[in-house]
């Protein structure tokens, strides 16, 4: 079975800084996805970013990148210059084929 | 390439009464899951279809059923409603051709029950 743990319930960040979400998770799995999502007020589960487990460098896009320390079974997101727009609750999550395991979510807060 | 959608957005039912909620993916991916999320429980799976066949199943009872067409189209229907089944319905559709394909989501069905 997969599971998902994300510990920080909420965090507060200052416009421009970077921030760093926690994400463990746990698989017996040799071959496994780990994906981040953004879900603003409005509902919509928003794809941030991938990281298959045999990638040799950490994933980026944009202002997302991934730290993913395979030995910890740690896949962090860090955002760099955070906007007041990323305020929002961010998922992280495993996928088997088509059957994703979300962890309990982080909410992020950008003060301006 | 158009997103994932599903109607409706919002839905009040009364308990007892049943729902149907519907979902189009995005052109080309043959698989549909569909998720409920509530405050107490987090985001949980529901089931997922592929090529009209389901293909997967989680842990929710019978009241919960699915269905997709050949043009990958896929519905969802609750019956016997309960206060318990209000959530945020999100569907997702994906190549899912392996564990590592990202699914896509919808802007979610919002289902209050009363």
């Amino acid at each position: 079975a997969q599971k998902i743990t994300q510990t920080q319930p909420g965090m507060f960040v200052q416009e421009k800084e970077a921030v760093t979400l926690d994400c463990t998770y746990d698989t017996s799995d040799p071959s496994y996805g780990l994906f981040w999502y953004k879900q603003p007020s409005s509902g919509e589960m928003i794809f941030l970013i991938y990281q298959g487990s045999y990638d040799q460098q950490n994933a980026t896009e944009g202002r997302y990148s991934l730290n993913f320390q395979k030995a910890r079974k740690s896949a962090n997101l860090v955002i760099s210059a955070s906007q007041l727009g990323d305020s929002a609750m961010y998922f992280c999550a495993m996928g088997d084929i088509a059957r994703l395991t979300f962890g309990g979510g982080t909410r992020l807060m950008v003060k301006p | 390439k158009a997103g994932v959608t599903q109607t409706p957005r919002y839905l009040i039912k009364t308990r007892g009464q049943q729902v149907t909620l519907s979902c189009s993916p995005i052109s080309g991916h043959r698989s549909v899951s569909w998720y409920q999320q509530t405050p107490g429980q987090g985001l949980q799976f529901l089931f997922e279809y592929f090529s009209e066949t389901q293909r997967n199943k989680g842990n929710f009872p019978g009241r919960f059923s699915g269905r997709q067409f050949s043009n990958s189209r896929s519905e969802m229907n609750v019956s016997t409603l309960e206060l318990g089944d209000s959530a945020l319905y999100l569907c997702a559709s994906s190549l899912a051709l392996a564990s590592t394909d990202t699914q896509y989501f919808g802007p979610g069905t919002r289902l209050t029950v009363l």
